[in-house]
């Protein structure tokens, strides 16, 4: 079975350019989330959809950063503009049921310059 | 609020015993979980506790108590593989019902 699908992989671009990350989840996971894990530090929630609802997004700074999970599938997390302080890496994971636990993508590293 | 805490770092040898500690401050509770993720790869699934107890899962152990809010991870027969960090993760309940990670431990095993 395949796991958590992101890409890219890497992605460097230049301040105030705008950027997508894209995450397919595990078949029939109906729990999606986007991480953001700055080095050194724990995975930190910027979203979670259940389905294609955005139940919480509470954490994403909605200025810049915008989500979209169509159909309930894929997802795609956007930064328009990008500015220095968004390098990080940026997981996407995901679950089956509530209270199982979740997969992770291999994540984006984001560098902005 | 949400708060989890546990150690920066800690060192180890090779063959030994580590326990790494977490204790947790949440809106309600749905579980901790136990993650590794070794230096630029994802996180991986190690432990789920949602009772009381402890649950043993080959060389990993994780306990929990929930009315202290304290878990432990319990790495035996250490590895040199083993160095990575590791991840305290806590599902709140109800309207908060999101998968929140504490810093993490980076852990050094040594020869």
């Amino acid at each position: 079975e395949a796991g958590v699908v992101q890409s890219p992989r890497y992605k460097i671009i230049e301040k105030k350019q705008p950027v997508a990350f894209w995450c397919n989840p595990i078949s029939g996971h109906n729990t999606l989330y986007w991480y953001l894990q700055n080095l050194g530090q724990g995975p930190e929630l910027l979203i979670r959809y259940e389905n294609e609802e955005a139940v919480d997004d509470s954490q994403l700074p909605k200025d810049r950063f915008s989500a979209e999970r169509l159909k309930g599938v894929d997802s795609t997390l956007k930064i328009q503009p990008a500015e220095l302080g968004d390098s990080a890496v940026y997981l996407c994971a995901s679950s089956s049921l509530t209270g199982t636990e979740a997969f992770f993508g291999q994540g984006t590293r984001l560098t902005v310059v | 609020g949400q708060n989890i805490d546990q150690p920066t770092e800690m060192t180890a040898t090779e063959g030994a015993i580590v326990q790494i500690n977490c204790t947790y401050q949440t809106s309600g509770f749905n579980g901790l979980f136990w993650y590794q993720q070794h230096a630029g790869e994802a996180p991986t699934f190690l432990s789920y506790n949602v009772l009381d107890g402890l649950e043993e899962k080959g060389r990993f152990s994780s306990f929990l108590s929930r009315s202290k809010g304290y878990s432990y991870l319990l790495l035996k027969e250490l590895q040199m593989k083993d160095s990575a960090s590791y991840l305290c993760a806590v599902r709140g309940g109800g309207a908060t019902n999101k998968l929140i990670f504490g810093t993490g431990t980076l852990l050094a095993v040594q020869p």
